[in-house]
Parts: C-alpha cells; structure tokens; sequence
C-alpha cells in the first residue's frame, strides 16, 4: 500500500520567515516527486518537481529529497501572506502498472503578516 | 490555450440519478486522471488513461465509470448517483502516466 503522509497543520509561519513542509512516503522506489499548492476553493497547481537527491530551487521555493530516509520537504524563504495555502505531497512509482500519483493530504500553511 | 477543460462547475443531484462530468484537454497529453477530494481524505484516484484507447481503475473506482472518447476527452459518469459521491470532483492531464500533472478547475458535486 502505498502511503503519502504529511502533518495537517495549520503550520502558522510570519511573515518574511522561512516555511518547511514536510512529506515521508512508504515505497522505497518511487521516482519522482511534486509539490501542489492549492487555494480554498481552488485547483491544485504545481510548485516544483524533484526527481534526484539532493535540494533544487526556484525563485523562492527550494525542493529536498532524501530517498534514502524516504523523505521530501519544500521549503519557502521570505514567505508571503499570498503563500497561505494548502500544500499537496505527491508522488509516483517508476514503471508502476498501478495508480498514478499519490498524494499526501496536504498541510495547510498559514503565514501571519 | 485553455489547458484543462471541465464541465459542469457545480451540479446538484438527488439519489439514484446519473450524470457525465466532461474533461478536455489541448495541451496534447497523452495521460488523463480523474481524481475526488474530500475533506480530511485528500485527492483520491477514480479512474486514469494511460493513453488514448485503455482505461484502468484507481483507488476509489466503484460507482463510476469512465470515457476516454478520443486523445482530448475523458469523462466519468455516475450511473446511479449516492450521497456518498458528494465531492469535489478533478479532472487533471500529463504528458505521460505519473508525471506532473495539470488539474481543471474542479466540480462540486452535491447528491441529495
């Protein structure tokens, strides 16, 4: 069974500080992986993408992966009242005849200006 | 370039109707996914299309069936609707299976 956890928050960051989301997953094969942010009311959009270990950035947003602890975290540095969201872990197995990408359930960040 | 396309945005229902929520995508993917989310469960597979031609079931499939009428278009239809279908419903799309995938804006569906 595959399995995404993230903790639900609310993750409560000021304004101008850095957030750190969190994501373990269970299968020791996956590939690739995403990081979702969705608005109340909203479509999830995509963050970032990582695929190796180590960390990738993008303006503000930094991606880790850690495949050997299993482990995926986003981080956002100077954050934003506009960042309070919900942010969706997801990841997939290479190869897999299965199910798609699998998501976490989100944690939900809050940035307080 | 209008990404991914679905129809209806809100749609009532009572028990034991049925319904086709529409998806259509022209960015050209070949993968396409219909998803369900729920309060405290998260986005949860229905059904997905590798490619155009093959349909496979998800982690939620039952109650549904799927359409993939062509590369473009992928439907899902309730034939018999059931209070516990009341969700957000999302169509999304990718280049190929398990890479990022693009979402529509959503349906909020409510069976009564």
């Amino acid at each position: 069974q595959k399995e995404v956890e993230q903790n639900s928050g609310p993750l409560s960051v000021p304004e101008g500080a850095i957030a750190s989301l969190n994501c373990t997953y269970s299968d020791r094969v996956s590939q690739s992986f995403f990081w979702y942010r969705q608005y109340s009311g909203k479509s999830p959009e995509l963050i970032m993408s990582i695929y190796s270990n180590g960390d990738k950035e993008d303006g503000r947003f930094t991606a880790q992966l850690n495949k050997a602890s299993q482990y995926v975290s986003l981080l956002i540095r100077d954050s934003q009242p506009s960042d309070s969201a919900t942010y969706l872990c997801a990841v997939n197995i290479a190869g897999g005849g299965a199910d798609g990408l699998t998501f976490g359930k989100g944690t939900h960040l809050i940035i307080q200006p | 370039n209008a990404g991914v396309t679905q129809t209806p945005k809100f749609q009532v229902l009572k028990t034991g109707q049925s319904m086709t929520l529409q998806c259509a995508q022209d960015m050209n993917h070949n993968s396409m996914y219909w998803y369900r989310q729920d309060p405290g469960m998260g986005l949860r597979l229905i059904y997905y299309s590798a490619s155009e031609g093959t349909t496979d079931k998800g982690e939620v499939p039952n109650g549904y069936n799927v359409s993939r009428l062509n590369k473009r278009e992928f439907s899902l239809r309730l034939e018999s609707a059931a209070p516990s279908q009341t969700s957000v419903y999302f169509c999304a799309s990718s280049l190929d299976k398990d890479e990022k995938l693009f979402f529509g804006s959503g349906t909020q569906l409510s069976v009564l």
